[in-house]
């Protein structure tokens, strides 16, 4: 029963450098989304998807792309990273089916924690 | 404005005791949904409970209960006979529709220290 997997779960990169956070769900959930969350504060959203092809921004995008090709991967690529990109990353699925759509509770994964010299 | 606010940033309860963590939150949709996470120090999100706006009772889950207060705009977290596994940090978070099923806002939390 795997949920949400995340990997890696550490990593370091060099200011400049592009990697690839890779998230995966098992759950057939129609939403994922990636938020960070800086220290002593809580997740903010970065981007979103509501269903394989669709992707729409959050609230801090910049400097960040994602994709939706299937169900079940989300992955999240920086494209030159920066020292204020260093933070802990989280991947997130909800289901879009049920009474409310709204009130499914997200799925986290464990976290990516990045470190940006 | 901030969509969740969370007023405090540490609490302290003493463990068997009940503790009220508490949350505000701002929106102009007659349908949300509002949730409490549990993030321990290992830092995975855990999820402890939901109330929907048009829930006309108080969301309980074991020893969570929420405070609902919709005039208020407040949906304040209450653990009912604290543990030493209950210090975390702990956050509110609002989701706006179904539309927006995928986006949550997050307050930025507030750090629970049970002591024996």
């Amino acid at each position: 029963n795997a949920g949400v997997t995340q990997t890696p779960k550490f990593q370091v990169l060099k200011t400049g450098q592009s990697m690839t956070l890779q998230c995966a769900q098992d759950m057939n959930h129609e939403y994922m989304s990636w938020y960070r969350q800086d220290p002593g504060m809580g997740l903010r959203l970065i981007h979103y998807s509501v269903g394989a092809g669709i992707t729409d921004q959050g609230e801090v995008p910049n400097g960040y792309n994602v994709s939706r090709s299937t169900t079940e991967d989300f992955p999240l690529r920086l494209l030159s990273a920066a020292p204020s990109q260093t933070s802990v990353y989280f991947c997130a699925s909800s289901s879009g089916t049920g009474r409310s759509k709204a009130g499914q509770p997200q799925h986290f994964g464990d976290g990516t924690r990045l470190s940006i010299l | 404005a901030q969509k969740i606010t969370q007023t405090q940033p540490g609490m302290f309860v003493q463990e068997k005791e009940a503790v009220t963590l508490d949350c505000t939150y701002d929106t102009s949709d007659q349908s949300y949904g509002l949730f409490w996470y549990k993030q321990p120090s290992s830092g995975e999100m855990i999820f402890l409970i939901y109330q929907g706006s048009y829930d006309e009772q108080n969301a309980t889950e074991g020893r969570y209960s929420l405070n609902f207060q919709k005039a208020r705009k407040s949906a304040n977290l209450v653990i009912s006979a604290s543990q030493l596994g209950d210090s975390a940090m702990y956050f509110c978070a609002m989701r706006e529709g179904a539309a927006n099923a995928g986006k949550s806002t997050f307050g930025d939390g507030t750090t629970l220290t049970v002591k024996p």
